[in-house]
């Protein structure tokens, strides 16, 4: 089975300073989707990023860009030029290529961005 | 569009009564997702559609959960009889058709407390 491993329960950087989420994974699977969502205090999931584990290149959108490591099993974000507005839960999520949409979350990692 | 809507937002009940939760997916996505939340677990699969047929049900914890999606704009998910361990936030997602994006978007959760 599937894990996702979120080693680190909770982070703070400061407004404007660059942060790194970990995040690592257990399959024997080569072809998957990593996704990293983020859970504000209103409690909804938000995709922030996803990454094709086939593409080498990894995935940016605009202040959030991920390092995927393949062979390591690892997929971490970096969010760079942190706002206030960023402080929330994010989760990574793994989901097998194919047409089964289960997604596996890990146990998610509380970010505050301090003033 | 008014994205995935959940209700009730709030649900306190007492052990042993029956819940109905909620879910109406954004219109023209094809895959309704129902999670569960909690603090021990994290956030966990119960079950998903498609065109409202159940596809995957392997995260349903016990008979007393059911789910059903009797159209394409209507799903609830049922517990019953309810119990203090079943207290958590429950979110409905919804995705496109395969040729869509490949994302999940989520409702805004319903908070149920069993006393």
């Amino acid at each position: 089975a599937q894990t996702v491993t979120q080693s680190q329960p909770e982070m703070s950087v400061q407004e404007a300073e660059t942060v790194t989420l970990s995040c690592t994974y257990d399959t024997s699977e080569s072809d998957y989707y990593l996704f990293w969502y983020k859970q504000p205090p209103s409690r909804q999931m938000i995709l922030v990023i996803r990454q094709e584990a086939y593409k080498q290149q990894n995935a940016t959108e605009n202040r959030f860009s991920v390092n995927f490591q393949k062979a390591a099993k690892s997929f971490s974000l970096k969010i760079s030029d942190s706002q206030l507005g960023d402080a929330a839960m994010y989760f990574c999520a793994y989901r097998l290529w194919g047409s089964n949409y289960k997604l596996t979350f890990g146990k998610g990692t509380l970010l505050t961005v301090n003033p | 569009d008014a994205g995935v809507i959940q209700s009730p937002r709030h649900e306190v009940t007492e052990m042993g009564q029956e819940v109905t939760l909620r879910c109406k997916p954004i219109s023209g996505h094809d895959y309704l997702f129902w999670y569960r939340q909690t603090m021990m677990r994290g956030l966990e699969l119960l079950i998903y559609f498609n065109n409202n047929v159940p596809i995957d049900d392997s995260g349903m914890p016990e008979d007393r959960f059911s789910a059903k999606m009797p159209n394409a704009s209507f799903s609830t998910l049922k517990i019953q009889p309810s119990e203090p361990r079943d207290s958590a936030v429950y979110f409905c997602a919804s995705r496109q058709r395969p040729t869509g994006p490949d994302t999940q978007y989520f409702g805004p959760g319903t908070r149920l407390t069993v006393l």
